[in-house]
């Protein structure tokens, strides 16, 4: 139980393309779904907290008209990249989880390259 | 605010030898998650921890949770060459904004 399901796993595309990250949660509610990103050999950066039918919470010095956040519904949440340029090009991975004390359920990520 | 540190942050061994891996945080917390994430991949639940003095294990890795000292620690018995990843721990702290807060991330290499 307990899996997230993030699409695509790859994208590859030209500067100043719009890309669109999926995050569903297959077998369970999801009431919070947070993104990340990670760079080669660095640990997860927290880009954004998203709560279903809120507006997303980002973290300091993330742009938030650079990366929208949609949690329409308690299974699926949407991170879109506006514009992408190389400098976004990284590792994206997305989590899930029940309620406050529950564990989050990663994502496979998705890696994004921007030529 | 909660830091969360690791130590080593590369560690490179022999099969066969035994190594811990240390995780301290810096605030009080209730909860300690050890991942596994190999290249190109995304994490991999290890461990949760829910209590202080939490011992669990699986296979060649045990992991403990002192919340007094504010330390975790994962510990590989006889390394094989397939624990060869990067683990991350990571916790909550007990009050404020629930996001999960990561330690910088131990490369391990177990080398034949």
């Amino acid at each position: 139980g307990a899996v997230v399901s993030q699409h695509p796993s790859r994208v590859i595309c030209k500067s100043g393309t719009s890309v669109k990250i999926e995050c569903r949660s297959l077998d369970f509610q999801a009431t919070t779904m947070f993104w990340y990103r990670q760079f080669p050999k660095q640990s997860l950066m927290l880009m954004a907290t998203s709560n279903e039918g809120s507006k997303a919470t980002y973290e300091q010095g993330v742009e938030k008209d650079k990366f929208l956040i949609n949690h329409a519904s308690l299974t699926l949440s949407t991170l879109t990249v506006t514009s992408a340029h190389p400098e976004d090009s990284s590792f994206y991975i997305c989590s899930a989880r029940v309620g406050v004390d529950q564990p989050q359920h990663f994502g496979d990520g998705t890696r994004l390259s921007i030529l | 605010e909660l830091k969360v540190e690791q130590n080593p942050l590369f560690l490179s061994m022999q099969e066969g030898k035994n190594y811990t891996i240390y995780c301290n945080y810096s605030t009080t917390s209730d909860r300690l998650y050890w991942y596994r994430q190999d290249p190109g991949k995304s994490l991999e639940s290890l461990f949760v921890l829910l209590s202080n003095g939490a011992v669990k294990q699986e296979g060649r890795l045990m992991a403990s949770l002192d919340t007094k000292a504010r330390l975790s620690t994962l510990h590989i018995t006889a390394a094989v060459h397939d624990l060869s990843a990067t683990y991350f721990c990571a916790s909550y702290p007990l009050r404020g904004a629930q996001k999960l807060v990561f330690g910088q991330g131990t490369r391990l290499t177990i080398n034949p």
